[in-house]
């Protein structure tokens, strides 16, 4: 079955610090995966997908198709940060997302 | 056009009553979807639109739900006879193609009494 597991709901951490936010996945075929952002009082948004390769707002992720995981990282947290984080899958085939359960990120000054 | 829209942005109904919420996409996009997200979980997804023809629904959409995209545009999601366990956050979102970036609208909250 599909699924996507984030296995923190809550990650607190002081500004400068660095974070992880952890998400496995299990999936038969070649997904694709993505972190999606939602700040406070805001909708929820694309931060990044593998395909892509990029680095936003300094966070990057990597694929690891043996551990199946695809973690979120950022060497030094900022307090603008703060906000609910969503690891999600689809497949090439199919457009539906599967989501975490989210990790809410808290940076403290 | 700044974004996916949906209406109303809250709802309180009584148990048996039937709703209807509504989601514009953004104006060229040709892929609507809908989620139910629950407190404490991710979006859940319930089904899909290319153009005009709904391509997927989750077991999750029981009969008591409906969704429609009539000319290709702006969809609505009706649910009737609502129960308590309804009562969620309906998403909205919507992509240019397959593989493209889904672009979330705010949501429509549901509270069923």
């Amino acid at each position: 079955a599909q699924r996507v597991t984030q296995p923190e709901k809550l990650l607190s951490v002081f500004k400068g610090a660095p974070v992880e936010l952890k998400c496995n996945y299990s999936y038969s075929g070649s997904p694709e995966l993505f972190w999606y952002v939602q700040y406070s009082r805001q909708r929820l948004q694309l931060l990044l997908r593998h395909i892509s390769r990029e680095s936003i707002k300094g966070f990057t992720a990597d694929l690891n198709k043996g551990e199946t995981s695809f973690h979120l990282k950022k060497p030094f947290a900022q307090e603008e940060d703060s906000a609910m984080y969503y690891c999600a899958l689809s497949s090439y085939n199919t457009d539906k997302l599967i989501f975490g359960t989210g990790t809410r990120l808290q940076v403290f000054p | 056009d700044t974004g996916v829209s949906q209406n109303p942005r809250h709802k309180i109904t009584k148990r048996g009553q039937n709703v209807t919420f509504r989601c514009d996409p953004i104006s060229e996009h040709n892929r609507l979807y809908w989620y139910r997200q629950t407190l404490g979980q991710g979006p859940e997804f319930l089904t899909y639109f290319q153009n005009e023809a709904q391509l997927e629904k989750s077991r999750l959409l029981s009969d008591r739900f409906s969704a429609e995209r009539p000319k290709g545009s702006f969809s609505t999601l009706e649910i009737q006879r609502t129960e308590q366990g309804d009562s969620a956050m309906y998403l909205c979102a919507s992509s240019l193609d397959l593989t493209g970036t889904q672009y979330f609208g705010p949501g429509t909250r549901l509270l069923v009494l």
